[in-house]
């Protein structure tokens, strides 16, 4: 069976551009999250959608972030305009649901660096 | 709100020597715990977990129990290798997942 599946895996892009992070998560899952990890550090939850409904955005910046999970598969994570301090690696996670004993699948991950 | 403590690191150990990685948490609710493992260059990987009070966690040789008097959830493993070199996450989930800041791990052969 296929993973979380992420892409790119890495991307350097300018400050004030715009950048977007795919994610396709395991076949069948409903639940799918977006993490942020900075470096040293545990992932932070950004976002988690159960099928395409955002159920909990509050740790995500609305002013540069947004996401979507159309059709409720694959999603797309944006940030606009990226700063320098949005430098981190940002997970996708899928989970059959969204019960406390469900465990959360996790990609690779796409690492980005902010110049 | 909840959050999850552990050990610092990093953590340097010999191939067969005994690891332990103290993990403690607070929570509001009931939640289910979790270790993560991240290899070099590799993606998080479930290494256990376990849903209720008193229960083990157990895999590839590592173990951990749900004490809820202690609020721990301590990773253990009595001989480790080389190969179990990673960083470590605690995790908690009551509805949402919070980790640990995670512990590396090095060993040496």
């Amino acid at each position: 069976e296929a993973g979380v599946v992420q892409s790119p895996r890495y991307k350097i892009i300018e400050k004030k551009q715009p950048v977007a992070f795919w994610c396709n998560p395991i076949s069948g899952h409903n639940t799918l999250y977006w993490y942020l990890q900075n470096l040293g550090q545990g992932p932070e939850l950004l976002i988690r959608y159960e099928n395409e409904e955002a159920v909990d955005d509050s740790q995500l910046p609305k002013d540069r972030f947004s996401a979507e999970r159309l059709k409720g598969v694959d999603s797309t994570l944006k940030i606009q305009p990226a700063e320098l301090g949005d430098s981190a690696v940002y997970l996708c996670a899928s989970s059959l649901g969204a019960g406390v004993e469900d465990t959360q699948y996790f990609g690779p991950g796409t690492r980005l660096t902010v110049l | 709100g909840n959050s999850v403590t552990q050990m610092e690191g990093p953590v340097t150990l010999s191939e067969e020597a005994f690891l332990t990685i103290n993990c403690t948490y607070t929570a509001t609710g009931y939640p289910s715990l979790f270790w993560y493992v991240q290899y070099p260059g590799e993606g998080l990987q479930l290494l256990l977990k376990a849903t209720k009070a008193d229960d083990k966690g157990s895999n590839k040789g590592f173990e951990a129990t749900y004490r809820k008097e202690t609020t721990s959830f301590h990773l253990e493993k009595g001989s480790v290798q080389v190969s179990d070199s990673a960083v470590y996450f605690c995790a908690l989930n009551d509805y949402k997942l919070s980790f640990g800041a995670g512990t590396t791990v090095t060993v040496r052969a």
